[in-house]
């Protein structure tokens, strides 16, 4: 099946310093990567759409200075959390659908913790 | 918008007992469903899918049937076991526009001995 691998599984930052988080399709291209964020003991929320090549698309109340996207390449999409504060400690999730599949494929999540 | 709701949990079972977890949608289109699985401290695992009405998802003795006159997908098991405690996440994806994957609330699952 088809693979998303996310990076780092874990980090703690301090607060007012910046964290990338990467999310790569292993085995296929995907044009559209999604990143979700899940606060503790509740559902994914999902804050924005990666499109490669182009600016992300934004749900709405999330900062988009705060939380920079980059989809550089069809397998490869990257958050940005900057300027980090402790309330954006959370569990952020990403996602990428294959081209002409019914199915989106999730990474393995990134536990950040800013203290 | 889309949406996806699911029954309210926890939900507390003794081994062996059966397993109903409700879950209704709306959408503009023909999404697929999904049903996702939660482990403490962990990502998300598909549990079972389903693209088009009438489809029944089935994994690990889970089922759950696509049905577009109810808008439902709910979740069942016969006979559940301790290991099964998790939080199950029912899901939509939509086929058409954003692709987007949208998530219900997520119902705790806790399985007694």
């Amino acid at each position: 099946g088809a693979v998303v691998s996310q990076h780092p599984s874990r980090v703690i930052c301090k607060s007012g310093t910046s964290v990338k988080i990467e999310c790569r399709s292993l085995d296929f291209q995907a044009t559209t990567m999604f990143w979700y964020r899940q606060f503790p003991k509740q559902s994914l929320m999902l804050m924005a759409t990666s499109n490669e090549g182009s600016k992300a698309t934004y749900e709405q109340g999330v900062e988009k200075d705060k939380f920079l996207i980059n989809h550089a390449s069809l397998t490869l999409s990257t958050l940005t959390v900057t300027s980090a504060h402790p309330e954006d400690s959370s569990f952020y999730i990403c996602s990428a659908r294959p081209v002409m599949n019914t199915e989106a494929f999730f990474g393995q999540g990134t536990r950040l913790t800013v203290v | 918008g889309d949406s996806v709701t699911q029954m309210e949990g926890p939900v507390t079972l003794s081994e062996e007992a059966f397993l109903t977890i409700n879950c209704t949608y709306t959408a503009t289109g023909y999404p697929s469903l999904f049903w996702y699985v939660q482990y403490p401290g962990e990502g998300l695992q598909l549990l079972l899918k389903a693209t088009k009405a009438d489809d029944k998802g089935s994994n690990k003795g889970f089922e759950a049937t696509y049905r577009k006159e109810t808008t439902s997908f709910h979740l069942e098991k016969g006979s559940v076991q301790v290991s099964d405690s998790a939080v199950y996440f029912c899901a939509l994806s939509e086929n058409t526009g954003g692709f987007k994957t949208i998530f219900g609330a997520g119902t705790r699952l806790f399985v007694k001995a």
